[in-house]
């Protein structure tokens, strides 16, 4: 089976400052990692994948992650945040094997950027 | 093109009741996944259709259901209401044919409230 932990439930920041959501996951089988913002009252929105190839991945809105292997680490940084980018934030993965939309996602964490 | 849409958006139903959710995929997307999401739970895999075919399964109780149409629109169905089912039910599309990398598309949810 597979599981998600973000690290952390909530992170507060201020404004311009960097800041770094923690992702780690179980699984014995080869896994794509995926990261998703949501906003008050709307649904989810993907802000990276990675599926394969270079570990660093960048995404939309200045987010970057890095898959480590070794660790089972998916980490979502952004180097200076802005206000807008207060949200909650999930961390998620699926199995790389066979025909599947089941997305199994982390607790979530909340980012809260402080002017 | 438009989005993934969902309706209704909020509801309220009483225990003991059934409810029908209703989600129309991104032009083209033939896989539709539902999503509970829950302060408690967090976000749980329902289940996932694919040409009007049940693909995949969460581990919810027979109460839960869903059905997906030729024009890939779904439905889920939950009968017997019980107040935990509480919860804002979000649905996803995506084409369907990646093998887990296909990125899901998800709609802004209907809130569910059970008295």
């Amino acid at each position: 089976a597979q599981s998600v932990t973000q690290l952390d439930s909530q992170v507060p920041v201020f404004e311009e400052a960097p800041v770094e959501l923690r992702c780690n996951y179980s699984s014995s089988v080869s896994v794509y990692l995926f990261w998703y913002v949501q906003y008050p009252n709307q649904g989810l929105q993907l802000l990276l994948k990675y599926l394969s190839g270079s570990t660093l991945v960048k995404g939309i809105n200045g987010f970057e992650a890095e898959f480590n292997k070794s660790q089972t680490s998916f980490h979502l940084r952004k180097p200076s945040v802005h206000i807008s980018d207060t949200a909650e934030y999930f961390c998620a993965v699926t199995l790389s094997e066979g025909n599947t939309g089941k997305l199994i996602f982390g607790q979530g964490t909340t980012l809260q950027v402080k002017p | 093109k438009a989005g993934v849409t969902q309706t209704p958006r909020y509801l309220i139903k009483t225990r003991g009741q059934q409810v029908t959710l209703s989600c129309s995929p991104i032009s083209g997307h033939r896989s539709v996944s539902w999503y509970q999401q829950t302060p408690g739970q967090g976000l749980q895999f329902l289940f996932e259709y694919f040409s009007e075919t049940q693909r995949n399964k969460g581990n919810f109780p027979g109460r839960f259901s869903g059905r997906q149409f030729s024009n890939s629109r779904s439905e889920m169905n939950v009968s017997t209401l019980e107040l935990g089912d509480s919860a804002l039910y979000l649905c996803a599309s995506s084409l369907g044919v990646g093998r887990g990398t296909d990125t899901q598309y998800f709609g802004p949810g209907t809130r569910l409230t059970v008295l």
